[in-house]
């Protein structure tokens, strides 16, 4: 089984629907992290978390939520889907901020 | 911008030759880290050099740091058809260690 798991792995969805991404992870990590990657782009951070009581933004939060549920659960919501929200997202986790970091194998949404 | 940007943005090669990749950053840095992504999917960890080293090895891998030139390069030594992916480079910052940040990618193709 995965280190870190995403579901669902592929999603199309209408404007102005919410969507939850989910990830879980079984490394015991305390950080969590969701990124976005668009071509050309390289991947973006959109939120991360150190343990159920911190979340922080990254570089690219507005439009997304996120929720803590407990240390191995971490979930990005996009309250009301646009179409320049079509990418691909990364859940990540690590030990310590300075450590590799674990990659799920991404979640693909589109929104039409 | 980002933080880190590779070069090329795509290289092709013949199998058996060397793969050289390079990334260059703007902001002092704790430690670089260089990933790989196969098509789409999730990214795998390579190698991560500290901030005080100058090169790493890791079986057909080499990586530099100069810091003072803020670039990092990493070498695939006799490439194979199987080495065909994007490969990132990722920088923690020396003084927020809290965060991941990637550059753009180069796509490498080797051709058997």
């Amino acid at each position: 089984d995965a280190d870190v798991t995403q579901t669902p792995r592929n999603r199309i969805t209408k404007t102005g629907k919410r969507i939850m991404l989910e990830c879980s992870q079984t490394k015991g990590h305390d950080r969590m992290y969701w990124y976005r990657q668009d071509p050309g782009l390289g991947l973006r951070l959109i939120y991360y978390s150190f343990d159920v009581k911190d979340i922080n933004k990254g570089e690219i939060s507005d439009g997304y939520s996120v929720s803590r549920q407990a240390q191995a659960k971490f979930s990005l919501s996009l309250e009301s889907a646009i179409p320049n929200q079509t990418a691909l997202y990364f859940c990540a986790t690590s030990d310590r901020g300075n450590t590799e970091a674990f990659f799920g194998q991404g979640t693909r949404l589109t929104v039409v | 911008s980002q933080q880190g940007e590779e070069d090329p943005q795509a290289l092709s090669i013949q199998e058996g030759e060397n793969a050289t990749m390079n990334c260059s950053y703007k902001t002092s840095i704790n430690n670089l880290q260089w990933y790989r992504q196969n098509s789409g999917r999730g990214l795998v960890h390579l190698i991560l050099i500290r901030s005080n080293e100058r090169e790493k090895h890791s079986g057909r891998l080499r990586v530099t740091l100069d810091t003072s030139k803020k670039s990092s390069s990493l070498l695939i030594t006799a490439s194979r058809a199987a080495d065909t992916a994007s490969y990132f480079c990722a920088t923690v910052l020396y003084y927020n260690t809290d965060k991941l940040i990637f550059g753009t990618g180069t796509r490498l193709q080797v051709f058997p």
